[in-house]
C-alpha cells in the first residue's frame, strides 16, 4: 500500500545533540512538508519542499534544516539551536492541487 | 495573514447526540477549505473538504458548507459514536502548498 512512513515513532535527544527525523513516501507526490504540533496550538510548517533539490522555509524554521536529494524521501534534523525541540513532528506530501497525506508522526523528547 | 479559528473544546458528548465545531477563517479571497481528523497517537486524515462558496463537503456522515457570507466551515454530524474520538482540526490553502490549521479541537464520544 501506497503512504507516508515516519521513523522512529519516538525520538529522544540530549541537550545539544542535532536529531534526524525520517520522512519516506512512495505515492509519488512532488511536494513534502514539515509540521511541528504542540499542544493546543495546531500545526506549524517548518519547511516544505515542491521539488528534488528545492526546499523553502515555513513559518518555524529556526533551528531545524532539511535535504531532499530524492524525490521520496524528506529528512527533517533538529539542530541544537532550537530551543524547545520537544513536540510531536508530522511529515505530508502532496500532489499539485491535492489535499496533503500525513504520516503517524514523530514524538521527540529532551531527556 | 491567513488564519483558521476554531472552537474551543474539548467537547465531551454522548453516543447518539448531535456534533457541530465551530471555524472561521480569515483570507483575502476565497481559499479552498478542510477538516482533518487525528485520532490518538497518529497523523492527520482528510475527512472532508470544499473548494468554492456553497460546496458541501462530506463523509463517514460528518458534513460541512462553505459559507463565504460569514467565512465559515462548520462540522457537523447527526449521531456520534464512540469511534468519533479525535482531535478535529479545521484548515485552509489557497495553493495547496501552504496550510494553516485551527488549534484543534478534542473530541470525546462516551458510551
Amino acid at each position: 500500500d501506497g503512504g507516508i512512513t515516519q521513523s522512529p515513532k519516538y525520538l529522544f535527544r540530549k541537550e545539544g545533540q542535532n536529531v534526524t527525523l525520517s520522512c519516506e513516501q512512495n505515492l509519488n507526490h512532488d511536494a513534502m512538508y514539515w509540521y511541528r504540533q504542540d499542544p493546543g496550538q495546531g500545526l506549524r510548517l517548518i519547511y516544505y519542499s515542491q521539488i528534488v533539490n528545492d526546499f523553502q522555509k515555513g513559518d518555524i524554521a529556526e533551528g531545524y534544516s532539511v535535504s531532499r536529494e530524492k524525490k521520496e524521501s524528506f529528512p527533517l534534523t533538529v539542530t541544537s539551536a532550537q530551543k524547545n525541540p520537544t513536540a510531536f513532528y508530522l511529515c505530508a506530501s502532496s500532489i499539485s492541487l491535492q489535499p496533503q497525506h500525513f504520516g503517524d508522526g514523530t514524538r521527540l523528547s529532551i531527556l | 495573514g491567513n488564519s483558521v479559528t476554531q472552537m474551543e473544546g474539548p467537547v465531551t458528548l454522548s453516543e447518539e447526540a448531535f456534533l457541530t465545531i465551530n471555524c472561521t477563517y480569515t483570507a483575502t479571497g476565497y481559499p479552498s477549505l478542510f477538516w482533518y481528523v487525528q485520532y490518538p497517537g497518529e497523523g492527520l486524515q482528510l475527512l472532508l473538504k470544499a473548494t468554492k462558496a456553497d460546496d458541501k463537503g462530506s463523509n463517514k456522515g460528518f458534513e460541512a458548507t462553505y459559507r463565504k457570507e460569514t467565512t465559515s466551515f462548520h462540522l457537523e454530524k447527526g449521531s456520534v459514536q464512540v469511534s468519533d474520538s479525535a482531535v478535529y482540526f479545521c484548515a485552509l490553502t489557497f495553493n495547496d502548498y501552504k496550510l494553516s490549521f485551527g488549534a484543534g479541537t478534542t473530541v470525546t464520544v462516551r458510551a
